[in-house]
């Protein structure tokens, strides 16, 4: 199993320009997550998904989008780049249960840099 | 106030050394608590869960203080490979889908 994947593992935009992360998992996880990584400011939640077809904000959402049209894949939006988005960026996925905690597994990351 | 807190570190130790970290939160409602790690460039992955009663997993140690609203973690025989960056994460009630992640805590070992 690969787990959680990403793609891809860095890029490099310019302001404006436009991309989309892809977040691939193959453990069958109905919950999908996409968090941010920034020096000083922690892990913080995007957009998360509790199953394929929703899709929910998280505590920084603007100028981010977010699909889940298949169950196994996550996807984030960028429409119009910004130098602020300059971050590293990982998807994780969990199971659903009904214990009020499952552990979420990670992808290595998407380190993105816009100038 | 943040909701999650923990000293920054840098801590340095010397292999075989204990070490502890602790990490307060300010939702008395929250529920559910974790210690992460985190290599250098690397994802987070699940150290262990921490449990009222506290709970032990080899070398680590894990603590849950409700009254202070603390959790810790402590490192017996520290190793090289211990070498990381700790990460506290808080689940809230009702809410148990998202975690409160903490800033984290660099543990250096040397030899």
């Amino acid at each position: 199993n690969a787990g959680v994947t990403q793609t891809p593992k860095f890029r490099v935009l310019k302001t404006g320009q436009s991309m989309t992360l892809l977040c691939a998992q193959d453990m069958n996880h109905e919950y999908m997550y996409w968090y941010r990584q920034d020096p000083g400011m922690g892990l913080r939640l995007i957009h998360y998904s509790v199953g394929e077809g929703t899709t929910a904000k998280g505590e920084v959402p603007d100028g981010y989008n977010v699909s889940r049209l298949k169950k196994q894949n996550f996807l984030l939006g960028l429409e119009s780049a910004a130098p602020s988005q300059t971050s590293v960026y990982f998807c994780a996925s969990s199971r659903q249960g009904t214990s009020s905690y499952n552990e979420q597994f990670f992808g290595p990351g998407t380190r993105l840099t816009v100038l | 106030r943040k909701e999650v807190e923990q000293d920054p570190g840098p801590f340095n130790v010397p292999e075989g050394a204990t070490v502890a970290f602790n990490c307060t939160y300010s939702n008395s409602a929250s529920q559910s608590f974790f210690w992460y790690r985190q290599d250098c460039r690397k994802e987070p992955k699940l150290l262990m869960s921490v449990y009222s009663s506290g709970n032990e997993d080899g070398r680590f140690t894990a603590q849950l203080n409700r009254a202070s609203q603390y959790i810790s973690l402590l490192i017996r025989d520290s190793k090289l490979s211990d070498s990381a960056t700790y990460l506290c994460v808080v689940a809230n009630a009702g809410n148990n889908r998202k975690l409160i992640w903490g800033l984290g805590t660099s543990l250096a070992v040397n030899p």
